[in-house]
């Protein structure tokens, strides 16, 4: 059974630093990994998809790094903003997509 | 831009009561899936649908669940008798079929909040 973790679970930083999330995943058979951003008490929105076959996705301030052997994946965030204040998840996609917990990020003006 | 929706946005019903969850998936998109999410928890896959019928399924999704696609437009879920612990946010969501890749990104509607009472 697929198992996905998100470190940390937490995360408060000043506006305009960078933003690490980790997520890793314990079986390396997957389509692809999404990440995406819930607001609270809101729906999910697609940030970024990458393909097992792809090392990186860009989007904007967005990079998601895929390390498809290890089971791990990187989404970088880079000169943070208030408004980037949410929760991130990480899925990966093995014909249904398997969630990670989240990391909560607040960013402090 | 094209999305997925959801109603109602938000539903309250007595346990034992049946409830019936709509969705609109994207127009071009020919798989759709349930998710939910109780509180504080991670989203969970329920079920998967393409072709009008079910091609996977969780364990969570038992005799208490059914999905339909009653016209070329809704996709529903039907929750037979529900129980207290069926109270979650629930989750639609649409992908397309592109060549014979069938895992492309998955689009998500805002969800229905079920509270059981």
């Amino acid at each position: 059974k697929q198992e996905v973790t998100q470190i940390p679970a937490a995360l408060s930083v000043p506006e305009g630093e960078n933003l690490v999330l980790n997520c890793s995943f314990t079986d390396s058979a997957i389509y692809n990994l999404q990440w995406f951003r819930q607001d609270p008490g809101k729906g999910l929105t697609s940030l970024l998809l990458i393909q097992s076959s792809q090392r990186e996705q860009t989007s904007g301030r967005l990079n998601a790094s895929l390390d498809k052997s290890s089971g791990r994946s990187t989404l970088y965030i880079a000169a943070s903003q208030p408004g980037d204040s949410a929760t991130y998840l990480c899925a990966v996609n093995d014909y249904k997509l398997s969630f990670g917990a989240g990391t909560t990020v607040t960013v402090r003006a | 831009e094209p999305e997925v929706t959801q109603t109602p946005s938000h539903q309250v019903t007595q346990m034992g009561q049946e409830v019936i969850l709509r969705c609109v998936p994207i127009s071009n998109h020919l798989y759709f899936y349930w998710y939910r999410q109780i509180l504080g928890q991670k989203v969970e896959f329920l079920v998967s649908f393409y072709n009008n019928e079910i091609s996977e399924k969780s364990e969570i999704f038992d005799d208490q669940f059914s999905v339909e696609r009653p016209d070329g437009s809704n996709f529903t879920l039907k929750i037979r008798s529900t129980k207290l612990e069926d109270s979650a946010m629930y989750f639609c969501a649409s992908s397309e079929l592109k060549g014979q890749m069938m895992n492309t990104e998955a689009f998500f509607g805002q969800g229905t909040r079920l509270t059981v009472v």
